[in-house]
């Protein structure tokens, strides 16, 4: 079936170095992918988007990654802060699917001191 | 002020109550969505609404309904809560299916 899925449910990361999270999707034709990130106790807020005619979009410390050969998506995070402690999302969207955002499980960057 | 706020932000109910949680927001969005998080499972979509009166299932309707009566607001019923219900819900608006969702603060919901 169609999935969004995580490759890891943890990653630790010292402060300092650069994160990446990966996102694993199933859907050939999903073509808006979204990345979430939600601090304890608030709402997913969004980093950043990408959609299917891209394949790398860059923002403030964060790069989006996108490889549509094998469905593979990637969250890079420069420099890792004590403040990029959260759970991160990666969610799709197809227009095959009225639009519906199908989000991942999620992954929780820990960051180590 | 947020954009989207949630009402009540923690409830604990018993088996067999009637209970609705609220959502406003004042960003001006037509879209509005329901959904549950569970630990593990990430977020789901419960019901979403396209414009005022406009209601669509998402993936896990059965047990509740929802109420789009003006662009600002927009509710989620649980006729009649079971324990697994239990669960965090968050309600979100968007301007459009390619852009960008804003989430409230999310219910705690525990079901006795």
């Amino acid at each position: 079936g169609e999935s969004v899925g995580l490759h890891l449910p943890t990653l630790s990361v010292q402060e300092g170095d650069n994160s990446i999270i990966n996102c694993a999707y199933s859907n050939s034709a999903s073509d808006y992918f979204i990345w979430y990130k939600q601090e304890s106790g608030k709402g997913p807020q969004f980093i950043i988007d990408i959609r299917s005619n891209m394949d790398k979009r860059q923002g403030q410390r964060v790069t989006v990654l996108l490889n549509k050969t094998v469905k593979h998506l990637s969250l890079q995070i420069a420099a890792t802060q004590p403040g990029d402690s959260a759970v991160y999302f990666c969610a799709e969207l197809a227009g095959n699917r009225d639009d519906k955002i199908i989000f991942g499980k999620g992954t929780r960057l820990h960051i180590l001191p | 002020d947020a954009d989207v706020t949630q009402t009540p932000r923690n409830r604990i109910t018993k088996t067999g109550k009637r209970i609705m949680l609220e959502c406003s927001q004042t960003k001006g969005h037509d879209r509005m969505y329901w959904y549950r998080q569970d630990p593990g499972l990430g977020l789901r979509l419960i019901y979403y609404s396209f414009d005022v009166k406009d209601i669509n299932k998402g993936e896990i309707s059965d047990g509740y309904s929802v109420s789009r009566q003006a662009q600002a607001k927009f509710s989620l019923s649980l006729e009649s809560a079971i324990p697994n219900q239990t669960a965090l819900y968050f309600c979100a608006t968007s301007d459009g299916a390619r852009e960008t969702q804003y989430f409230g603060p999310g219910t705690r919901l525990l079901v006795l």
